[in-house]
């Protein structure tokens, strides 16, 4: 069966600080894999997805890029947090080429910016 | 123009009472994908139930039913004998057919907060 892991569940860094966020996925192989954020309260919002290995897409121009090193690897980065990326971060990923495939998500990323 | 639109921000419900949670889309597809996923307050996404364009039925899982009105684009969710642990955020999404570079991304509402009344 498929399995999502994103890590880790927590994070409270400073503002200007580096980050980095993790998604793999397990038991599929050539993946759609999303990120999502979701600020307090309110819905969800794509940011990048990838349909291949090194291919990204770019939803919403942030202070935030996305790497995909491997087939079912996807990483949320950034150089310099600011206050407005706190939010709660889902990875998520899909099967292709099917409008009927549903979504799973990993358990999400509480990042607080200070 | 939002592609979904949840207009109700929070709904109450008494316990074994049935809830429907209201959803309205906009596209020019003609092959997409309804679906609902619930946020309990542990921020986890669960999925819950799917409507594809296509079909004539309303889709039904368990206590879980999609009142799908293509005309009116709506893809209400219906469900029947609330129970406690249905509290929680839900989340009524969409995928086209041929949306972004066949990357078919959901795209959300912003959610309904449910609470169930004891």
């Amino acid at each position: 069966s498929q399995t999502i892991h994103q890590w880790p569940a927590t994070l409270v860094q400073p503002v200007g600080s580096p980050l980095s966020l993790e998604c793999t996925v397990e038991g599929t192989s050539n993946p759609n894999l999303y990120w999502y954020r979701q600020a307090a309260g309110r819905g969800l919002q794509l940011l990048f997805y990838s349909v291949g290995i090194g291919q990204i897409s770019s939803e919403v121009p942030q202070n935030l890029s996305a790497s995909r090193p491997q087939d079912r690897q996807f990483i949320l980065s950034s150089k310099k947090l600011l206050l407005s990326d706190s939010g709660f971060y889902l990875c998520a990923w899909s099967g292709t080429g099917r409008v009927n495939t549903e979504a799973f998500f990993g358990q999400g990323t509480r990042l607080t910016v200070v | 123009a939002q592609k979904i639109t949840q207009t109700q921000p929070g709904m109450f419900v008494q316990e074994k009472e049935a809830v429907t949670l209201d959803c309205t889309y906009d596209t020019s597809d003609q092959s997409y994908g309804l679906f609902w996923y619930k946020q309990p307050s542990s921020g986890e996404m669960i999925f819950l139930i799917y409507q594809g364009s296509y079909d004539e039925q309303n889709a039904t899982e368990g206590r879980y039913s999609l009142n799908f009105q293509k005309a009116r684009k709506s893809a209400n969710l219906v469900i029947s004998a609330s129970q406690l642990g249905d509290s929680a955020m839900y989340f009524c999404a969409m995928r086209e057919a041929y949306s972004g570079a066949g990357s078919y991304q959901l795209t959300f509402g912003k959610g309904t907060k449910l609470s169930v009344i004891p």
